[in-house]
């Protein structure tokens, strides 16, 4: 089964820029992999920002936006509010599965 | 508004057995795709399951294969995860979510197997 790489911490000053990346251990990411993204608060249930590398649902704040990036999924967070320290985790289909990176702990100060 | 409702969990011994349930409502069930995902305490997201429409297409991790069995009965607008042989590290809350596209998770419920 394929692992998943994600940064498990990062911080951003509110107002700055941050870039959360996803590997795949089988090699360089597609769109093929339709990557996600998701931000999980605590006791909350996981939310989807994110699908098919770069679209958005209607509730996803502007701020975020998905693209593929150095043979990585990226999520770049532009504008960082204090409400989006979060956990923040990405999923790759492979196939007939489906693999969830280890989640990056986002910090923002 | 589109809901989804888990149900089913509990504490139950090692080789154990549960069923979950999830209903969904506002939206067509039989339409979407589902899928299962848990969450052990303080740990990550983990892919558990996805089964199709109609039932025909299925696919389980590696780590529930031969243990547990997605299901669905759209009459009742209801997604199913029959869980046997249950292990410690199987402890985790168990998330539903509609669709390929993972728009709409449930609450969650919480399974605890443990003696």
């Amino acid at each position: 089964q394929a692992v998943v790489t994600q940064e498990p911490s990062l911080t951003v000053s509110p107002g700055g820029t941050v870039t959360l990346t996803c590997g795949s251990s089988t090699g360089e990411v597609t769109s093929g992999h339709y990557p996600y993204w998701f931000q999980q608060k605590p006791g909350q249930a996981p939310r989807t920002l994110i699908y098919d590398t770069n679209n958005k649902y209607s509730w996803t704040p502007v701020r975020f936006s998905g693209s593929l990036l150095g043979g990585k999924a990226a999520l770049t967070l532009s504008g960082a509010q204090p409400e989006d320290e979060a956990d923040y985790y990405c999923l790759f289909s492979y196939g007939g599965a489906r693999v969830f990176g280890g989640g990056t702990k986002l910090t923002v100060l | 508004e589109v809901q989804l409702e888990e149900s089913g969990g509990g504490l139950v011994q090692p080789g154990g057995s549960l069923r979950l349930s999830c209903e969904g409502s506002g939206f067509t069930f039989r339409n979407y795709w589902m899928q299962w995902v848990r969450q052990a305490p303080g740990k990550g997201l983990v892919w558990v399951s996805f089964i199709d429409s109609d039932g025909t297409t299925i696919s389980y991790a590696d780590s529930v294969k031969g243990r547990f069995t997605i299901s669905r009965d759209n009459a009742k607008n209801t997604l199913y995860l029959q869980m046997n042989s249950l292990r410690a590290e199987d402890t985790a809350v168990y998330f539903c979510i509609r669709g390929l596209t993972v728009d709409y998770w449930g609450q969650g419920t919480l399974v605890t197997v443990s003696s």
